[in-house]
């Protein structure tokens, strides 16, 4: 099926480091989620977002909806221990009984005490 | 609240055997999701329902597999028979559509069954 192209794949990153991460599509989206996953748990959703060029934050997070509606990306602030995990963007496409969400295959994130 | 429960946790099974998994959305919810998890492949969706009927099973990967939900609290995920290649952590996800208005469509996940096929 198809995918978001998620990027980097992995991170290795010092404590109080930032983080950047993005997804990108050939096509349009009409919402972007990031969601956590930590190891041996389901995803968890951070941060939605609903219109293009809508910036959000939860906490340390920020997350942004591109303005061509084909991107979005999540930045990660002072980053600690707690914030190892995968995380994953989604983007919704179509409506109604249409609509899907279609998944990217995630970043990886090592924070390094 | 009880979030998504899912059982087993985990399975170790031999090629050839019947497998099921099973899963308890959280209350109210009137959408429920099954998905694979690989490493190759990411998160898969396989197939959904709403209000207990299957929308779309497109995801299912062939007939070994199936599901079923015979009401609003309870689903399941069948491999008959398993391969080594179904080995994978299984994820069922809940929401519920009067979030839509809202354009919110959380997707609540269970902790997942990871699946061993020897």
């Amino acid at each position: 099926g198809q995918q978001l192209n998620q990027s980097p794949q992995s991170m290795f990153i010092q404590e109080g480091e930032d983080v950047s991460m993005n997804c990108t599509s050939s096509s349009i989206f009409n919402t972007w989620l990031w969601y956590k996953q930590d190891p041996g748990e389901g995803p968890v959703l951070l941060i939605a977002l609903y219109k293009a060029g809508e910036l959000t934050s939860n906490g340390r997070l920020t997350a942004q909806f591109g303005i061509t509606r084909k991107d979005s990306f999540l930045n990660i602030s002072a980053s600690i221990p707690s914030d190892v995990g995968i995380y994953f963007c989604a983007g919704y496409r179509g409506a109604g009984n249409n609509r899907k969400l279609i998944w990217g295959l995630g970043t990886s994130l090592a924070v390094n005490p | 609240d009880a979030g998504v429960i899912q059982s087993p946790r985990h399975e170790v099974t031999e090629m050839g055997q019947e497998v099921t998994l099973r899963c308890k959305p959280i209350s109210g919810h009137d959408y429920l999701f099954w998905y694979r998890q690989t490493m190759m492949r990411g998160l898969e969706l396989l197939i959904y329902f709403n209000n207990n009927v299957p929308i779309d099973d497109s995801g299912m990967p062939e007939d070994r597999f199936s599901a079923k939900m015979p009401n609003a609290s309870f689903s399941t995920l069948k491999i008959q028979p398993s391969e080594p290649r179904d080995s994978a952590v299984y994820f069922c996800a809940s929401s519920f559509a009067g979030d839509r208005l809202a354009g919110i469509n959380e997707q609540f996940f269970g902790p997942g069954t990871r699946l061993t096929v020897l």
